[in-house]
Parts: structure tokens; sequence; C-alpha cells
């Protein structure tokens, strides 16, 4: 267990939908990064916080894609009108540093179905 | 842009055999990081071993190690004594260490490893 929750573990919804996943990172990690993980690909970045500061989005995340970090502690990321494209793994990371090094601990992922 | 690329979608090994995973990447930067990552079936990615660019010294970590050739811009690793528990898929990843870098990663696809008792 890295200390990264992420909370819906699953999730299946019907196209247009809405949907809002929850990460909570280890405490006193400034910064927070979402990834998408489809099916046979590595996790690809969306977007990371500092502390409640979005500093940068990815060309992935389409205006249906919100983030935020309210008081710079947990995270939501909500998808609107979904569309079954967005069915994949959406992972949660934060960064600590151990030694000099900043290292990214992930969450278990959610894993969103749209049918 | 960086890429990474692992062109071994599966990889299978005995157990307490050895067994290489390979990966390529692409970059005009000189300075920086990269990873591999174990994710099992179903449960949290985590890092397996970290390699520095500027370092030389090959990355060690218990029965992990990795071999780097910079100019090559390859970064296998070397999984001895295959344990049951080594099977996972493994990412590999670079990262940017230029100033102002977000710490964002960049993954290959992934190699999945089976171990066979």
């Amino acid at each position: 267990d890295t200390g990264v929750s992420q909370d819906p573990r699953h999730k299946i919804t019907k196209r247009g939908q809405n949907v809002t996943f929850r990460c909570d990172p280890i405490s006193e990690h400034n910064r927070l990064y979402w990834y998408r993980q489809t099916l046979g690909q590595g996790p690809e970045f969306l977007t990371y916080f500092q502390n409640e500061a979005q500093l940068e989005k990815s060309r992935l995340l389409s205006d249906r894609f919100s983030a935020e970090r309210p008081k710079g502690s947990f995270s939501t990321l909500e998808i609107q009108r979904t569309e079954q494209g967005d069915s994949a793994m959406y992972l949660c990371a934060s960064i600590r540093n151990i030694r000099g090094y900043n290292e990214q601990f992930f969450g278990p992922g959610t894993r969103l179905t749209v049918l | 842009a960086q890429t990474v690329t692992q062109s071994q979608p599966e990889m299978s090994v005995q157990e307490a055999e050895t067994v290489t995973l390979s990966c390529t990447y692409d970059t005009s930067e000189s300075d920086y990081y990269l990873f591999w990552y174990k994710q099992p079936p179903s449960r949290q990615m985590i890092l397996v071993i970290r390699q520095e660019a500027y370092k030389q010294q090959n990355a060690t970590e218990n029965r992990f190690s990795v071999n780097f050739q910079k100019a090559a811009k390859s970064f296998s690793l070397k999984i001895s004594d295959s344990q049951l528990g080594d099977a996972a898929m493994y990412f590999c990843a670079y990262r940017s260490s230029s100033g102002g870098s977000n710490y964002k990663l960049t993954f290959g696809k992934g190699t999945l490893l089976t171990v066979n008792p």
C-alpha cells in the first residue's frame, strides 16, 4: 500500500452521464497528478496540481474533464457527458521527497466503464 | 516530445531464472531520469528502480538491475532469481530533470511478465 487512496475503485456508467472520482494523496504531499491508462497502453499524463493550483493540463483533457484540488488536499476528477472512449483506468499519484529525490506514489486507480 | 518504447508486449521466465526486459527512449535532453515501475494485477503501481542519466553506473536494487546505455538511448531491466511474486506488468518511464520540470512521467506501453513455477 503506497498510502494514496482512490474512490471508487470501479465505476460503470451509461454514456452521457457525469462521473466524479476522488483521490486522497499522502498527507503533506504538495504535488498531485492524474493519469489515464487505457487497455494495452501505459499511463498518460492528464494534469497536475501543486497545492491547490492546477499548473498543467494535457491536450488529452478535453473540455468535458475538470479537476480540482480544494485546499490542496484531496483532488477530484469529473467527466461530464461520458463517452465510450472515456473507458479507462484513472490513476492518481502524489510526490514525496525521499533522500533528496521526488518519488511518485500511485493510488490503486479507478476503473471506469462507459456502456 | 519524449517517447518511450517497450518492444516486448509479453515475456515469460521460469522461477529462479533471469529475464531481461527491454526499453528504448527518445529525447533531446541531456539530463533526465529513467524508471521501471511494476503493476501487479489489480494492485498499485510501485517503483522498482530508478536511474539518473548523469550517472554512468547502472542502478541495482537487490535482484533488479538495469543496463543503461545513454548513447544508444536504451534502458533494460534484468530480474535475477525470478520469483512468482515478480509476475506483473512492467512499465519503463522517463522524466525530465530540467529546471522547472513538472515531474510528469512518460510511460511505455508495458511488458507483461509471467513467471512459471
